[in-house]
């Protein structure tokens, strides 16, 4: 098993600029997460999701859309791409809800300049 | 708003030095607090805790949670240079619709030969 895979891995976008952060999972998860993690920082919920079809925000999503259509893939999109955003981001994946345990991708370096 | 706070911040010690990581919480709906070890990359899963008084443990690393107190501390025995991370606190909340996990800042720990 691949575990959580994510691409890119870097990319530097212009303000303005959009981009997909591809997110696939091969452990048959349900419940689908992204993160951004600043620099000496912990990680920040952008979206969460926790079946195809069904996606909800966490504490920092706007700037950012999500879609669920497979249980495996987890696309994160950035419109209009800002300084701000310039951070790692990481993809998560968990079969529990209860247990919490989340099994993270290797994360994509953002930077917007 | 569900808060997380670790300390110490950031921590140099000595190899063979014993070390403890603090974290506590204030969180709605509690299930369960998650340590996991970040080396410059995604963060590597380390323990689960739902219980109270009940000690995890994984070689010279051990954990315990005190959810009266809503704390929990991460004690790392005879350190090593392989030991040297940012050491990352969640916690982890069940809502109606999936679970989340709040992370804290982090501790980075940096371990001197």
């Amino acid at each position: 098993n691949a575990g959580v895979t994510q691409t890119p891995k870097f990319r530097i976008l212009k303000i303005g600029q959009s981009m997909t952060l591809q997110c696939t999972q091969d452990m048959n998860h349900n419940y689908m997460y992204w993160y951004r993690q600043d620099p000496g920082m912990g990680l920040k919920l952008i979206y969460y999701s926790v079946g195809a079809g069904i996606t909800d925000k966490g504490e920092v999503p706007n700037g950012y859309n999500v879609s669920r259509s497979t249980t495996e893939d987890f696309p994160l999109r950035l419109e209009l791409a800002a300084p701000s955003q310039t951070s790692v981001y990481f993809c998560a994946s968990s079969y529990s809800a209860t247990y919490n345990e989340q099994f993270f991708g290797p994360g994509t370096r953002l930077t917007v300049l | 708003e569900d808060k997380v706070v670790q300390s110490p911040l950031s921590l140099v010690v000595h190899e063979g030095d014993t070390v403890t990581l603090n974290c506590s919480y204030e969180v709605t709906n509690f299930r369960s607090l998650l340590w996991y070890k970040q080396e410059k990359k995604a963060p590597t899963f380390l323990f689960m805790l739902t219980s109270s008084g009940i000690e995890k443990k994984s070689g010279r690393l051990s954990s315990i949670l005190d959810k009266k107190e809503l704390f929990s501390i991460l004690n790392i025995t005879a350190t090593q240079t392989g030991d040297s991370a940012v050491y990352l606190c969640a916690v982890g909340t069940g809502v109606t619709s999936g679970s989340r996990l709040t992370f804290g800042e982090g501790t980075q720990l940096t371990v001197n030969p």
